[in-house]
């Protein structure tokens, strides 16, 4: 199984700020690398597919970048509503398809 | 507007059984593949089965083989997670997926259903 390690858990930052969140995937996975963001209380919506896609409707604040085993998510001018956890996950190799433990953002 | 609506979940003792379904709406359901993801409380997301497009491929994490089976209705655009003997582990929030096709990532989600496995 490939294994995604996501750094950091946590991150405090402080509106307008600029923010990058890291993925490591255990082997190559050929950027078959996905970005979820989570609201509290809501469902994990898709943001970053193919490691540097942005879904439909996702704000171009979000940049997601990387090749072979790092990758990382980046969001420019920190707004409110951008309070959430984050998650990657792999779907070049499965099953089983694999998602990183997940980074909180909250504001400073 | 792409839909997903779980419904199903509850309380159920160790040992039972409990099927979840998804209603899909806004999309050709039989053109895509789709997923169970589940995420255990204040935890990260679990990827837990997922169905091909017309049924007939089917791949599960290794911890709910052979206890669960992801089944699915084209005619009704309904998902189905069939849960048998059901462990405290698997007290969850189980969410419906549609996987995009050729790649498999998630492109949209229903709101989740829980399931708590208690006495």
């Amino acid at each position: 199984d490939i294994q995604m390690t996501q750094s950091p858990a946590s991150l405090s930052a402080s509106l307008g700020e600029t923010v990058t969140i890291e993925c490591r995937a255990s082997e190559d996975i050929y950027n078959g690398l996905a970005w979820y963001q989570q609201k509290p209380g809501k469902s994990p919506q898709l943001l970053i597919y193919n490691a540097n896609s942005l879904h439909t409707g996702v704000p171009s604040r979000f940049s997601g970048s990387g090749s072979g085993t790092q990758y990382s998510l980046k969001i420019n001018s920190l707004q409110s509503e951008d309070v959430a956890s984050y998650f990657c996950q792999q779907y070049y190799n499965y099953p089983p398809y694999t998602f990183g433990a997940g980074t909180k953002l909250e504001l400073k | 507007e792409v839909q997903l609506v779980e419904s199903g979940g509850g309380l159920v003792q160790p040992g039972r059984s409990m099927k979840l379904s998804c209603a899909a709406s806004g999309f050709t359901f039989n053109n895509y593949d789709m997923a169970w993801v589940c995420q255990a409380p204040k935890k990260g997301l679990e990827w837990v089965a997922t169905i091909s497009y017309d049924g007939s491929s089917t791949y599960y994490r290794d911890s709910v083989k052979g206890r669960f089976t992801i089944s699915r209705d084209n005619a009704k655009s309904t998902l189905y997670l069939q849960m048998d003997s059901l462990r405290s582990e698997d007290t969850a929030t189980y969410y419906c997926a549609r996987a995009y096709y050729g790649y498999d990532y998630f492109d949209y989600w229903g709101q989740g259903v829980m399931v708590t496995v208690s006495s």
